[in-house]
C-alpha cells in the first residue's frame, strides 16, 4: 500500500540551526500538509500546500517556517532558525482530494 | 471554528473487555470525522471515518464508531479488546472540502492483561 515517507525519523539540533524536514507524499495526491505533536500534547495543523504554494496556514507558521516542494515528489518543512520550544514530532500528510488524509511516520526534531 | 473534545485523556481496560473511547465536536457546518491511532513511537494511522451515508462506520481492528449529529458525537468503540490495541486514539474533525484535520487532545488506551 501507498504510504508518506519522511526523513530523518528524528534530529537532534543546536538552539539558532536551520532544520529541513523531507516528505515524500503518496505520488497521485494533490495537497500537502504538515502537522506538529509537541510531546504530550494533541497534534496542531501548521501548514496545507496545493497547486505549488500554500493554501492555509495556522499562527504557529511563522516567518521562521517555509516550506516547498522543489522536484515534483519532496516536500520541505524549513525552520530557518531553531528555538528549544520547536521540539516535537513533525508530521508530514497528503490526499488526493481531502477525504482521507495519511500521515507519514513523523520526524522527532530535538532542540538542545 | 471547529474543535474537538476527548474527555477521557487515560481509559484503562481488562483484555476482553469492551471499550469505549468519547469524540465530541463542534462545528457550524456538515463536517467529515475520522479516528487515528498511535502506537508507541510510530506515526499516525487511520483507523475509520466518516464521510456520509451510514452513520455505523467498521474501522481496521474490530473497531467501529458512530456518527450522532444530534449529539454531535463519534465515540469509538470495541467489544474486546486486545493488549496490542494499546495505543494513543485521536478523533479529528473537518469541514467538508479540503480544509485541515482539527484534532482532538487523544485517549490513552492501556489494555491490561
Amino acid at each position: 500500500e501507498p504510504e508518506v515517507t519522511q526523513t530523518p525519523s528524528h534530529q537532534v539540533t543546536q538552539m539558532g540551526q536551520e532544520v529541513i524536514l523531507r516528505c515524500v507524499p503518496i505520488s497521485n495526491h494533490l495537497y500537502f500538509y504538515w502537522y506538529r505533536q509537541i510531546l504530550g500534547q494533541k497534534v496542531e495543523f501548521l501548514v496545507s500546500f496545493y497547486n505549488n504554494e500554500i493554501s492555509e496556514k495556522s499562527e504557529i507558521f511563522d516567518d521562521q517556517f517555509s516550506v516547498e516542494r522543489p522536484d515534483g515528489s519532496n516536500f520541505t518543512l524549513k525552520i530557518r532558525s531553531t528555538k528549544l520550544e520547536d521540539s516535537a514530532m513533525y508530521f508530514c500528510a497528503s490526499t488526493v482530494s481531502g477525504n482521507t488524509i495519511y500521515f507519514g511516520e513523523g520526524s522527532w526534531l530535538t532542540v538542545v | 471554528a471547529q474543535s474537538v473534545t476527548q474527555l477521557d485523556s487515560q481509559v484503562p481496560v481488562f483484555e476482553e473487555a469492551p471499550v469505549e473511547l468519547r469524540c465530541n465536536y463542534s462545528s457550524s457546518v456538515s463536517v467529515y470525522l475520522f479516528w487515528y491511532v498511535q502506537y508507541p513511537n510510530q506515526g499516525l494511522q487511520l483507523l475509520l471515518k466518516y464521510l456520509s451515508g451510514s452513520t455505523l462506520v467498521k474501522g481496521i481492528n474490530g473497531f467501529e464508531a458512530e456518527f450522532n449529529k444530534s449529539q454531535t458525537s463519534f465515540h469509538l468503540r470495541k467489544p474486546s479488546v486486545h493488549i496490542s490495541d494499546t495505543a494513543e486514539y485521536f478523533c479529528a474533525v473537518s469541514e467538508r472540502g479540503n480544509t485541515p484535520l482539527v484534532f482532538g487532545k487523544g485517549t490513552r488506551l492501556s489494555v491490561i492483561a
